[in-house]
């Protein structure tokens, strides 16, 4: 079945590193792809999505491009910041399933000043 | 943006009893919506879907009997936990769709003694 598999955590950086959270997937035709993203003690927010090949989608400089080609959808940031510690999570959405969502395992991101 | 909220954010009980968990849709009106669980350093599984005025579906694997869904109103779905176990102890994080776009609870901790 369709599924998702990124990187285990936890990554620490220091403050203006860049980041890199790798995300691949296995699915039957071109499913949409999303990075979420869960902030200590709240619920996951969606941070970016991209709907089809070559897409990129973007957000608080957060950038990730639907590649089909090597099935991945990495997430990048050029410099992160202390407020950017989360925990990370890539997902697919099922065909066929309405709105339903597949998840990665999540990783959690600590950037120290 | 949406607002969904979970209720308790946080639950005990003992072996045998039920509880039940509320997911509401605060500031808009959802036909669907989707019941998740997600184990420590696990990604979120889908448990079922909800559907107002209609039977949920269940994915393959999970108890329909042990994890009853009532989507009763537009604004609310509820799971209850029927005769828990401390095996059913882990996090339980509801989402609701508007538009396009799924919006995520901030999750229930269930812990069965």
């Amino acid at each position: 079945g369709d599924s998702v598999t990124q990187m285990e955590g936890p990554v620490t950086l220091s403050e203006e590193a860049f980041l890199t959270i790798n995300c691949t997937y296995t699915a039957t035709g071109y499913p949409s792809l999303f990075w979420y993203v869960q902030y200590p003690g709240e619920g996951l927010q969606l941070l970016l999505k991209a709907t089809k090949a070559d897409d990129k989608g973007s957000n608080k400089g957060f950038e990730a491009t639907y590649r089909k080609e090597t099935t991945s959808f990495h997430l990048e940031k050029g410099s992160v910041q202390v407020s950017d510690s989360a925990v990370y999570f890539c997902a697919l959405r099922r065909r066929n399933s309405g709105y339903a969502l597949n998840f990665g395992k999540g990783t959690s991101l600590l950037v120290t000043p | 943006g949406a607002v969904v909220s979970q209720h308790p954010s946080w639950v005990i009980c003992k072996s045998g009893t039920s509880v039940k968990i509320e997911c509401r849709s605060l500031d808009f009106q959802a036909t669907t919506m989707f019941w998740y669980r997600q184990f420590p350093k696990q990604s979120l599984m889908l448990m079922a879907t909800s559907n107002e005025g209609s039977k949920a579906t269940y994915e393959q694997g999970v108890e329909k009997d042990k994890f009853l869904i009532n989507h009763a109103s537009l604004t609310l779905s509820t799971l209850t936990v029927t005769s828990a176990h401390p095996e059913d102890s882990s996090f339980y994080i509801c989402s609701a769709n508007q538009g396009d776009e799924q919006y995520f609870g901030p999750g229930t901790r269930l812990t069965v003694t």
